[in-house]
């Protein structure tokens, strides 16, 4: 059974900080891995796929990597600001399509 | 407004009553997932629908809930009898399917949720 981790839970950086949140998958048999975005009460924002054949994804001053063979993807958030402040989500997409997703790393970027 | 809309944002009910999502993709989209997410937790998956195929579904769908996808398009998710547990934001995602460059595209674009509170 496919299984998601994401660490750490939770991350507090002040503002111009770059970071990684980590996200590992316990099988790496998967069709792609997807990072979104989650504002409090909201639904989720797509940031980043990532085929499975590939091994990043870069999208202004986000860049999403992808090891599939150790089962990790990591998400490099470059200066970061405090309207990057949100819960990141983790999701693997299995070969039936649907996403499996992580805990999440809930981020607060501090003024 | 172009994206996966759904309705109501909001749903208090009080336990035992019937209460029904209702979730219109992005058009052309062939493929409608819905999921459900508690507090502090990432969403799980419920079921999904290829065009109006219901294709697959988790063992967390309970024989309370019920979803369809008549002719395609919109979605409806039905939760008879409620209870407490059922208390949570109810997600629905669409796709489309198809290839680029011979790479299978799949990615999924999430509405705004309905948030579901049972008393």
């Amino acid at each position: 059974k496919q299984e998601v981790t994401q660490i750490p839970a939770a991350l507090s950086v002040p503002e111009g900080e770059n970071l990684v949140l980590n996200c590992s998958f316990t099988d790496s048999a998967i069709y792609n891995l997807q990072w979104f975005r989650q504002d409090p009460g909201k639904g989720l924002t797509s940031l980043l796929l990532i085929q499975s054949s590939q091994r990043e994804q870069t999208s202004g001053r986000l860049n999403a990597s992808l090891d599939k063979s150790s089962g990790r993807s990591t998400l490099y958030i470059a200066a970061s600001q405090p309207g990057d402040s949100a819960t990141y989500l983790c999701a693997v997409m299995d070969s039936s399509y649907k996403l499996i997703f992580g805990s999440g790393t809930r981020l607060l970027v501090r003024p | 407004d172009t994206g996966v809309s759904q309705n109501p944002r909001h749903k208090i009910t009080k336990r035992g009553q019937n209460v029904t999502f209702r979730c219109d993709p992005i058009s052309e989209h062939n493929r409608l997932y819905w999921y459900r997410q508690t507090l502090g937790q990432g969403p799980e998956f419920l079921t999904y629908f290829q065009n109006e195929a219901q294709l697959e579904k988790s063992r967390l769908l309970s024989d309370r809930f019920s979803a369809e996808r008549p002719k395609g398009s919109f979605s409806t998710l039905e939760i008879q009898r409620t209870e407490q547990g059922d208390s949570a934001m109810y997600l629905c995602a669409s796709s489309l399917t198809g290839t680029s460059g011979g790479v299978q595209l799949e990615e999924q674009f999430f509405g705004p949720g309905t948030r579901l509170t049972v008393l």
